[in-house]
Protein backbone atom coordinates (compact mmCIF):
# COMPACT_ATOMS: atom_id res chain seq x y z
CA UNK A 1 0.00 0.00 0.00
CA UNK A 2 0.91 3.83 -0.17
CA UNK A 3 2.79 5.04 2.37
CA UNK A 4 3.99 8.51 3.25
CA UNK A 5 6.93 9.72 5.60
CA UNK A 6 8.40 12.77 7.42
CA UNK A 7 10.27 13.80 9.91
CA UNK A 8 8.56 15.00 12.80
CA UNK A 9 10.57 18.19 13.75
CA UNK A 10 12.35 21.24 12.49
CA UNK A 11 13.55 24.12 14.21
CA UNK A 12 14.71 27.53 12.00
CA UNK A 13 15.26 31.16 12.96
CA UNK A 14 13.34 33.80 11.18
CA UNK A 15 14.84 34.79 7.83
CA UNK A 16 16.62 31.68 7.34
CA UNK A 17 15.43 29.03 4.82
CA UNK A 18 13.39 25.75 5.93
CA UNK A 19 13.27 22.45 3.88
CA UNK A 20 10.89 19.93 4.94
CA UNK A 21 11.43 16.50 3.86
CA UNK A 22 9.28 13.22 2.41
CA UNK A 23 9.39 9.77 1.01
CA UNK A 24 6.83 8.01 -1.02
CA UNK A 25 6.19 4.47 -1.99
CA UNK A 26 3.67 4.74 -4.85
CA UNK A 27 5.22 4.89 -7.81
CA UNK A 28 2.38 5.47 -9.57
CA UNK A 29 1.10 8.59 -8.04
CA UNK A 30 0.12 11.05 -10.35
CA UNK A 31 0.14 14.40 -8.25
CA UNK A 32 1.78 15.32 -4.51
CA UNK A 33 1.02 17.85 -2.22
CA UNK A 34 2.14 20.01 0.54
CA UNK A 35 -0.62 21.18 3.06
CA UNK A 36 0.06 23.67 5.85
CA UNK A 37 -2.16 23.19 9.17
CA UNK A 38 -2.34 25.74 11.44
CA UNK A 39 -3.14 24.98 15.04
CA UNK A 40 -7.10 24.18 15.58
CA UNK A 41 -7.40 24.60 11.94
CA UNK A 42 -8.31 22.54 9.06
CA UNK A 43 -5.34 22.29 6.29
CA UNK A 44 -4.80 24.77 3.87
CA UNK A 45 -3.14 23.54 0.33
CA UNK A 46 0.24 25.70 0.28
CA UNK A 47 1.25 23.71 -3.81
CA UNK A 48 1.44 20.34 -6.04
CA UNK A 49 3.43 19.23 -8.28
CA UNK A 50 2.82 16.53 -11.04
CA UNK A 51 5.16 13.51 -11.38
CA UNK A 52 6.22 14.29 -14.83
CA UNK A 53 7.73 17.43 -13.30
CA UNK A 54 11.09 17.96 -11.03
CA UNK A 55 10.54 21.64 -10.10
CA UNK A 56 7.96 23.92 -9.18
CA UNK A 57 8.34 27.23 -8.24
CA UNK A 58 5.57 29.50 -6.44
CA UNK A 59 6.48 33.05 -4.48
CA UNK A 60 8.81 31.90 -1.44
CA UNK A 61 7.98 28.12 -2.01
CA UNK A 62 10.41 25.82 -4.12
CA UNK A 63 8.83 21.89 -4.61
CA UNK A 64 11.51 19.61 -5.84
CA UNK A 65 10.81 16.14 -6.63
CA UNK A 66 13.20 13.24 -7.47
CA UNK A 67 10.88 10.93 -9.12
CA UNK A 68 13.78 8.18 -8.94
CA UNK A 69 14.29 8.38 -5.08
CA UNK A 70 10.28 9.33 -4.48
CA UNK A 71 11.79 12.37 -2.46
CA UNK A 72 10.18 15.46 -2.32
CA UNK A 73 11.02 18.75 -0.36
CA UNK A 74 9.37 21.37 0.17
CA UNK A 75 12.01 24.72 0.80
CA UNK A 76 10.79 28.35 2.32
CA UNK A 77 12.66 31.24 1.76
CA UNK A 78 12.69 34.01 4.41
CA UNK A 79 11.08 31.80 6.94
CA UNK A 80 8.96 34.32 8.79
CA UNK A 81 6.90 33.08 12.36
CA UNK A 82 3.93 32.82 10.52
CA UNK A 83 5.31 30.02 9.27
CA UNK A 84 4.87 28.08 12.19
CA UNK A 85 2.38 25.23 11.35
CA UNK A 86 2.18 21.49 10.55
CA UNK A 87 3.38 20.49 7.00
CA UNK A 88 1.79 17.80 5.32
CA UNK A 89 3.13 15.77 2.50
CA UNK A 90 0.73 14.12 0.64
CA UNK A 91 0.64 12.16 -2.73
CA UNK A 92 -2.46 10.91 -4.75
CA UNK A 93 -3.84 7.89 -5.79
CA UNK A 94 -3.69 7.58 -9.51
CA UNK A 95 -6.69 4.75 -9.85
CA UNK A 96 -9.41 7.19 -10.49
CA UNK A 97 -10.61 9.21 -7.55
CA UNK A 98 -8.50 11.41 -5.44
CA UNK A 99 -7.51 9.24 -2.66
CA UNK A 100 -5.33 10.86 -0.71
CA UNK A 101 -2.03 9.51 1.46
CA UNK A 102 -1.25 11.61 3.86
CA UNK A 103 2.70 11.77 5.95
CA UNK A 104 2.22 12.44 9.51
CA UNK A 105 3.29 15.97 9.25
CA UNK A 106 6.58 17.67 10.10
CA UNK A 107 5.95 20.52 12.40
CA UNK A 108 8.01 23.80 11.82
CA UNK A 109 8.89 25.97 14.44
CA UNK A 110 10.49 29.25 13.41
CA UNK A 111 12.32 30.99 15.90
CA UNK A 112 12.17 34.88 15.92
CA UNK B 1 -18.66 31.20 -2.09
CA UNK B 2 -18.47 28.98 1.63
CA UNK B 3 -15.59 26.79 2.31
CA UNK B 4 -16.48 23.57 3.59
CA UNK B 5 -18.30 23.92 7.07
CA UNK B 6 -18.21 21.41 9.81
CA UNK B 7 -19.98 21.63 13.34
CA UNK B 8 -19.80 21.03 16.05
CA UNK B 9 -16.01 21.98 16.00
CA UNK B 10 -15.78 20.37 19.45
CA UNK B 11 -17.47 17.73 21.13
CA UNK B 12 -17.25 16.19 24.01
CA UNK B 13 -19.16 12.54 24.80
CA UNK B 14 -19.35 9.60 27.42
CA UNK B 15 -17.97 6.17 26.30
CA UNK B 16 -20.99 4.49 25.44
CA UNK B 17 -22.41 7.66 23.90
CA UNK B 18 -23.45 8.02 20.04
CA UNK B 19 -21.03 11.20 18.22
CA UNK B 20 -22.66 12.70 15.00
CA UNK B 21 -20.14 14.74 12.92
CA UNK B 22 -21.46 16.79 10.21
CA UNK B 23 -20.12 18.24 6.79
CA UNK B 24 -21.67 20.64 4.83
CA UNK B 25 -19.46 20.49 1.52
CA UNK B 26 -18.78 23.70 -0.55
CA UNK B 27 -21.68 24.72 -2.98
CA UNK B 28 -21.54 22.75 -5.86
CA UNK B 29 -19.28 19.95 -4.88
CA UNK B 30 -20.99 16.58 -4.50
CA UNK B 31 -18.11 14.78 -3.77
CA UNK B 32 -17.12 14.03 -0.05
CA UNK B 33 -14.08 12.29 1.99
CA UNK B 34 -13.73 12.09 5.64
CA UNK B 35 -10.44 12.14 7.70
CA UNK B 36 -9.45 10.66 11.17
CA UNK B 37 -6.23 12.75 13.18
CA UNK B 38 -5.23 10.96 15.74
CA UNK B 39 -3.23 12.68 18.22
CA UNK B 40 0.43 13.50 16.80
CA UNK B 41 -0.31 11.57 13.70
CA UNK B 42 -1.32 12.89 10.36
CA UNK B 43 -4.57 12.61 8.05
CA UNK B 44 -6.10 8.83 7.69
CA UNK B 45 -8.55 8.19 4.81
CA UNK B 46 -11.94 6.86 6.17
CA UNK B 47 -14.75 6.98 3.42
CA UNK B 48 -15.35 8.74 0.17
CA UNK B 49 -19.21 9.14 -0.87
CA UNK B 50 -20.66 10.55 -3.36
CA UNK B 51 -24.45 11.86 -2.72
CA UNK B 52 -26.81 9.01 -1.94
CA UNK B 53 -23.12 6.96 -2.54
CA UNK B 54 -20.61 5.39 -0.66
CA UNK B 55 -17.77 5.02 -2.96
CA UNK B 56 -15.10 3.78 -1.08
CA UNK B 57 -15.52 2.90 2.70
CA UNK B 58 -12.01 1.13 2.98
CA UNK B 59 -10.65 2.81 5.54
CA UNK B 60 -13.94 3.18 8.03
CA UNK B 61 -13.38 0.89 11.05
CA UNK B 62 -16.03 -2.39 10.47
CA UNK B 63 -17.89 -1.52 13.92
CA UNK B 64 -19.57 1.71 15.36
CA UNK B 65 -18.57 3.78 12.03
CA UNK B 66 -21.13 4.67 9.61
CA UNK B 67 -21.72 7.67 7.05
CA UNK B 68 -23.90 9.03 4.48
CA UNK B 69 -24.76 11.80 2.52
CA UNK B 70 -28.21 12.38 1.36
CA UNK B 71 -29.94 13.89 -1.58
CA UNK B 72 -30.31 17.28 1.28
CA UNK B 73 -28.57 18.08 3.86
CA UNK B 74 -24.85 17.47 5.42
CA UNK B 75 -22.76 14.73 4.92
CA UNK B 76 -22.85 12.68 8.39
CA UNK B 77 -20.26 10.41 9.73
CA UNK B 78 -21.76 8.92 13.30
CA UNK B 79 -20.04 6.96 15.89
CA UNK B 80 -21.70 4.92 17.55
CA UNK B 81 -21.10 3.21 21.55
CA UNK B 82 -17.72 5.60 21.46
CA UNK B 83 -14.85 4.40 23.35
CA UNK B 84 -11.88 6.48 24.19
CA UNK B 85 -9.33 5.58 21.05
CA UNK B 86 -12.18 7.73 19.08
CA UNK B 87 -10.85 10.98 20.78
CA UNK B 88 -9.75 12.33 17.39
CA UNK B 89 -9.80 15.49 15.01
CA UNK B 90 -12.14 14.33 12.02
CA UNK B 91 -11.93 16.88 8.46
CA UNK B 92 -14.09 16.45 5.68
CA UNK B 93 -13.24 17.46 2.34
CA UNK B 94 -14.69 17.84 -0.63
CA UNK B 95 -14.25 18.31 -4.48
CA UNK B 96 -16.76 18.97 -7.52
CA UNK B 97 -15.52 15.73 -9.11
CA UNK B 98 -14.54 12.50 -8.15
CA UNK B 99 -11.20 13.02 -10.49
CA UNK B 100 -7.75 12.58 -9.60
CA UNK B 101 -6.78 16.53 -10.62
CA UNK B 102 -5.09 19.17 -8.85
CA UNK B 103 -8.03 21.45 -10.19
CA UNK B 104 -9.98 19.14 -8.29
CA UNK B 105 -7.86 19.44 -5.05
CA UNK B 106 -9.97 19.04 -1.84
CA UNK B 107 -11.00 21.97 0.27
CA UNK B 108 -11.11 21.02 3.92
CA UNK B 109 -13.34 21.84 6.58
CA UNK B 110 -11.86 23.14 10.16
CA UNK B 111 -12.52 20.13 11.65
CA UNK B 112 -14.49 18.40 14.73
CA UNK B 113 -12.72 17.68 17.59
CA UNK B 114 -14.14 14.84 19.20
CA UNK B 115 -13.00 13.96 22.77
CA UNK B 116 -14.45 10.79 24.33
CA UNK B 117 -14.22 11.01 28.28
Amino acid sequence: GEDVEQSLFLSVREGDSSVINCTYTDSSSTYLYWYKQEPGAGLQLLTYIFSNMDMKQDQRLTVLLNKKDKHLSLRIADTQTGDSAIYFCAEVDSGGYQKVTFGIGTKLQVIP
Amino acid sequence: NAGVMQNPRHLVRRRGQEARLRCSPMKGHSHVYWYRQLPEEGLKFMVYLQKENIIDESGMPKERFSAEFPKEGPSILRIQQVVRGDSAAYFCASTSRGAAHPRETQYFGPGTRLLVL
